[in-house]
């Protein structure tokens, strides 16, 4: 079975500027959650899609927002660049959302960077 | 944002050593994972565990999740050049974000 995918896998961008991750879980993973990697601040959440819905969502600006598709496939958006976005971005899919017994299984990452 | 303390920052072994690394919080969580992170790649999933004081093994990986669901330590015994990278700990409350610990560098001189 196919793992998570991310696309691009790099980016440069300039301040300013939005950016569109994609994501594309696990075939049959329904939640998809996003993380914000620096290495000042580590793996920070950013949010979580189950079934095309927003359930939780970390402590970002509302510069960064996401969306889930039908197929499970996930975007996330980042408006108005700054230089501090400059980082990994990882996307994690589990099956089910709530289910203990379950863990998140993470892509390769799209590294973003803003000059 | 909450992350989880984790020790030690970063540690320099011998080859065929073994390896001890913890995580602790405040917090009580209801999942402890263990992932190792190498560059340019993401986190992959070593070891998780679901119940205070489960112990489980992955080939010379041994975790433990703390009695009290506050804290978790990761083993790795003989370590082996491949071995080298970034371990994390991360923690699960709710059933949809995980925190994480700051990192365990692990360099191995063979």
């Amino acid at each position: 079975k196919a793992g998570v995918t991310q696309t691009p896998r790099y980016l440069i961008k300039t301040r300013g500027q939005q950016v569109t991750l994609s994501c594309s879980p696990i075939s049959g993973h329904r939640s998809v959650s996003w993380y914000q990697q620096t290495p000042g601040q580590g793996l920070q959440f950013l949010f979580e899609y189950f079934s095309e819905t927003q359930r939780n969502k970390g402590n970002f600006p509302g510069r960064f927002s996401g969306r889930q598709f039908s197929n499970s496939r996930s975007e996330m958006n980042v408006s108005t660049l700054e230089l501090g976005d400059s980082a990994l971005y990882l996307c994690a899919s589990r099956l089910r959302q709530g289910m203990y017994q379950e863990t998140q299984y993470f892509g390769p990452g799209t590294r973003l960077l803003v000059l | 944002g909450q992350q989880l303390n984790q020790s030690p920052q970063s540690m320099f072994i011998q080859e065929g050593e073994d390896v001890s690394m913890n995580c602790t919080s405040s917090s009580i969580f209801n999942t402890w994972l263990w992932y190792k992170q190498e560059p340019g790649e993401g986190p992959v999933l070593l070891i998780a565990l679901y119940k205070a004081g489960e112990l489980t093994s992955n080939g010379r990986l041994t975790a433990q999740f703390g009695i009290t669901r506050k804290d978790s330590f990761l083993n790795i015994s003989a370590s082996i050049p491949s071995d080298v990278g970034i371990y994390f700990c991360a923690g699960e409350q709710g059933a949809q974000k995980l925190v994480f610990g700051q990192g365990t560098r692990l360099t191995i001189n063979p």
